[in-house]
């Protein structure tokens, strides 16, 4: 079964300083999308930035970007400048193009603090 | 961009009533739509995937006959929590796919805030 693991439950970065938060996902699958939702305290889930499998430069939208390392399952999100706005809980998820649910596999989590 | 609503943002009922909780594609037609339940600081579980005039498909665990979901239209969905208990408490996020060829993205409503008292 597909999972997606998020190991920092918390994190904490002060405004205008870059921070990165952890992905790894486990799949034998090949053709497959990646994706961090950002949630904050409306609890609203709005779409970072997609990364698709079979591309290998990394996925960039504005002060967000990815480091996808496909060999390694690993796709962490970095987020530069950070700014209070971007305190919320953001999820990393999976979904197999291979399947036509289109189900999403979320990771737990990450709650990230942005202090001023 | 595509907006998904749901109706209400916050019910309270008491224990066992039924409470409708409604998901709408507001500006686009929404074939497959999708109901999450999600606890305090937790992760999004999925509960169940509504297919437009066929029945949903629902993940193990989740007892169907006590969420019933009905995706009667392209643009809604209905999840009805039946003889509602506390332990129901949750919040409650629906999410459409992306009607487009080869999107796997998908839009979330606002979420639905369901105590049972």
């Amino acid at each position: 079964a597909q999972t997606v693991t998020q190991s920092q439950p918390e994190m904490s970065v002060q405004e205008a300083e870059t921070v990165t938060l952890s992905c790894t996902y486990d799949t034998s699958e090949s053709n497959y999308y990646l994706f961090w939702y950002k949630q904050p305290p409306s609890r609203q889930m709005i779409l970072v930035i997609r990364q698709e499998a079979y591309k290998q430069q990394n996925a960039t939208e504005n002060r967000f970007s990815v480091n996808f390392q496909k060999a390694a399952k690993s796709f962490s999100l970095k987020i530069s400048d950070s700014q209070l706005g971007d305190t919320a809980m953001y999820f990393c998820a999976w979904v197999n193009r291979s399947s036509n649910t289109g189900k999403l596999i979320f990771g737990q989590g990450t709650t990230l603090q942005v202090k001023p | 961009g595509a907006v998904v609503s749901q109706h209400p943002s916050r019910v309270i009922c008491k224990s066992g009533t039924s409470v409708k909780i409604e998901c709408r594609s507001l500006d686009f037609q929404a074939t497959t739509m999708f109901w999450y339940r999600q606890f305090p600081k937790q992760s999004l579980m999925l509960m169940a995937t509504s297919n437009e005039g066929s029945k949903a498909t629902y993940e193990q665990g989740v007892e169907k006959d006590k969420f019933l979901i009905n995706h009667a239209s392209l643009t809604l969905s209905t999840l009805t929590v039946t003889s509602a208990h506390p332990e129901d408490s949750s919040f409650y996020i629906c999410s459409a796919r992306v009607p487009l060829a080869g999107s796997y993205e998908q839009y979330f409503g606002p979420g639905t805030r369901l105590t049972v008292t």
